[in-house]
């Protein structure tokens, strides 16, 4: 079954440790992005990687970190969490040029 | 920039016929893509439009005129289930560029 597979699903942690949430697709599709999801502002990119090694910064990449070190995974680094990051996290995946993203189930992180 | 306009919530009785409109002014366009988000879960395609016209898949169809940056999606013989939030989304440039999305519309379906 085709799917983008995230965990955890939900996770609190405190200010300062250091968390990864992983994603992980199995569709052999190029492209892997993150957002995160907030009440009243919708759907927002924080990173993107178009392949192996090659990512780029979305709209709010501030207090994150990437890698795609192979193609199906794409992990997201909080290196020190902070409040402001709680929120909706999503993990998607597109073949290049595709017509549609799949998304992973969500993890919602709460910092406190 | 890029900035994708879609009314934040609607209410429409079950059995009826509703249509989510969505502006959009982007530097480019590349197509513009619905998706169907119940709380709490994740977004689900619904329909993609690159050239202007009207699309239909089932009870659902979606419409593009780029030359007015509008779309709106069509829910037909509303269900219970249809509650939920739709967002419209824009890639903005060729190649598989990050898409923009709205904020999402809240519909809610009541009997």
């Amino acid at each position: 079954e085709a799917q983008v597979t995230q965990n955890p699903r939900y996770l609190i942690t405190v200010t300062g440790k250091k968390l990864t949430v992983t994603c992980s697709q199995n569709m052999n599709h190029e492209y892997m992005s993150w957002y995160r999801q907030d009440p009243g502002l919708g759907l927002r990119q924080i990173y993107y990687s178009m392949n192996v090694e090659v990512t780029d910064k979305g709209d709010v990449p501030e207090g994150y970190k990437v890698s795609r070190k192979e193609k199906r995974n794409f992990p997201l680094i909080l290196e020190s969490p902070s409040p402001n990051q709680t929120s909706l996290y999503f993990c998607a995946s597109s073949s290049l040029g595709g017509t549609r993203a799949f998304f992973g189930q969500g993890t919602r992180l709460t910092v406190v | 920039g890029q900035n994708i306009d879609q009314p934040t919530e609607m209410t429409a009785t079950e059995g009826a016929i509703v249509q989510i409109n969505c502006t959009y002014q982007t530097s480019g366009f590349n197509g513009l893509f619905w998706y169907q988000q119940h709380a709490g879960e994740a977004p689900t395609f619904l329909s993609y439009n690159v050239l202007d016209g009207l699309e239909e898949k089932g009870r659902f169809s979606s419409f593009l005129s780029r030359s007015k940056g509008y779309s709106y999606l069509l829910l037909k013989e509303l269900q219970m289930k249809d509650s939920a939030s739709y967002l419209c989304a824009v890639r903005a440039h060729s190649g598989n560029t990050p898409l923009v999305f709205g904020k999402g519309t809240r519909l809610s379906v009541i009997a």
